[in-house]
C-alpha cells in the first residue's frame, strides 16, 4: 500500500534554532516528492519539489533532501522564525493520474 | 490570478440537510480533487477528477457526490449531512507538468 509517514508528529523549538522534519514513503512508482507548508486556517502551499535524481534542494531557509534508495526525505529549517509555525506536509506523486499520497504532517511551533 | 476559489468559507448545517461546496480554478488544470482534513488524520481524498465528465472515488467517498461538467468547476455535494462530516474541506487543482497541487482556502463545515 502506498503510504507516507512523517515524524515527529509535533515539535516545539525556540526562535533562531534549527530543526529537521522526516518523511518516509513507500509509494511506487515514484515521480516526485513535495514539501508543503500549511498555515493555520489556510490551504497548503508548496515549498520544494524533489525528483528522483535530486539529492538536495534549497528554498531560502528551507533545505530538502531526498534519498530515493531508502525512500526517505527530510526538510531542514535554519534559523527558525515565528512565522515558520505551521504544519509541514510531505506529499509523494506516483505515475500518471494516480492520486497524490499525503503524510499526516508535522506541527511545528516556534516560540520566542 | 485567483488560482483555486472555494465557497463558502464557513457553513453550519443541521443533520440531514444537503448542500454543495463550490470549487473553481482558472489555471485550466484537468486534475482536480476534494479532501477533508480532520485533527490527527491529515488530508484524506474524497473524490477526484482527471477531466470534464470523469470522476472517481478517493479514500473516503461515502456521503459525498461530485460532478465535473466543465474544466473550471468541481462542486462537492453532501447528500444528507451527518455530524461525522464536520471537518475542513479543501479543493485542489493539480498542474499536469509539475504535479504541484494548488489548494483553495478551505471550507469549515459544522454539522449539528
Amino acid at each position: 500500500k502506498n503510504q507516507v509517514e512523517q515524524s515527529p508528529q509535533s515539535l516545539i523549538i525556540l526562535e533562531g534554532k534549527n530543526c529537521t522534519l522526516q518523511c518516509n514513503y513507500t509509494v511506487s512508482p515514484f515521480s516526485n516528492l513535495r514539501w508543503y507548508k500549511q498555515d493555520t486556517g489556510r490551504g497548503p502551499v508548496s515549498l520544494t519539489i524533489m525528483t528522483f535524481s535530486e539529492n538536495t534542494k534549497s528554498n531560502g531557509r528551507y533545505t530538502a533532501t531526498l534519498d530515493a534508495d531508502t525512500k526517505q526525505s527530510s526538510l531542514h529549517i535554519t534559523a527558525s522564525q515565528l512565522s515558520d509555525s505551521a504544519s509541514y506536509i510531505c506529499v509523494v506523486s506516483g505515475s500518471g493520474n494516480t492520486p497524490l499520497v499525503f503524510g499526516k504532517g508535522t506541527r511545528l511551533s516556534v516560540i520566542a | 490570478n485567483a488560482g483555486v476559489t472555494q465557497t463558502p468559507k464557513f457553513q453550519v448545517l443541521k443533520t440531514g440537510q444537503s448542500m454543495t461546496l463550490q470549487c473553481a480554478q482558472d489555471m485550466n488544470h484537468e486534475y482536480m480533487s476534494w479532501y477533508r482534513q480532520d485533527p490527527g488524520m491529515g488530508l484524506r481524498l474524497i473524490h477526484y477528477s482527471v477531466g470534464a465528465g470523469i470522476t472517481d472515488q478517493g479514500e473516503v467517498p461515502n456521503g459525498y457526490n461530485v460532478s465535473r461538467s466543465t474544466t473550471e468547476d468541481f462542486p462537492l455535494r453532501l447528500l444528507s449531512a451527518a455530524p461525522s462530516q464536520t471537518s475542513v474541506y479543501f479543493c485542489a487543482s493539480t498542474s499536469p507538468v509539475s504535479n504541484e497541487a494548488f489548494f483553495g482556502q478551505g471550507t469549515r463545515l459544522t454539522v449539528v
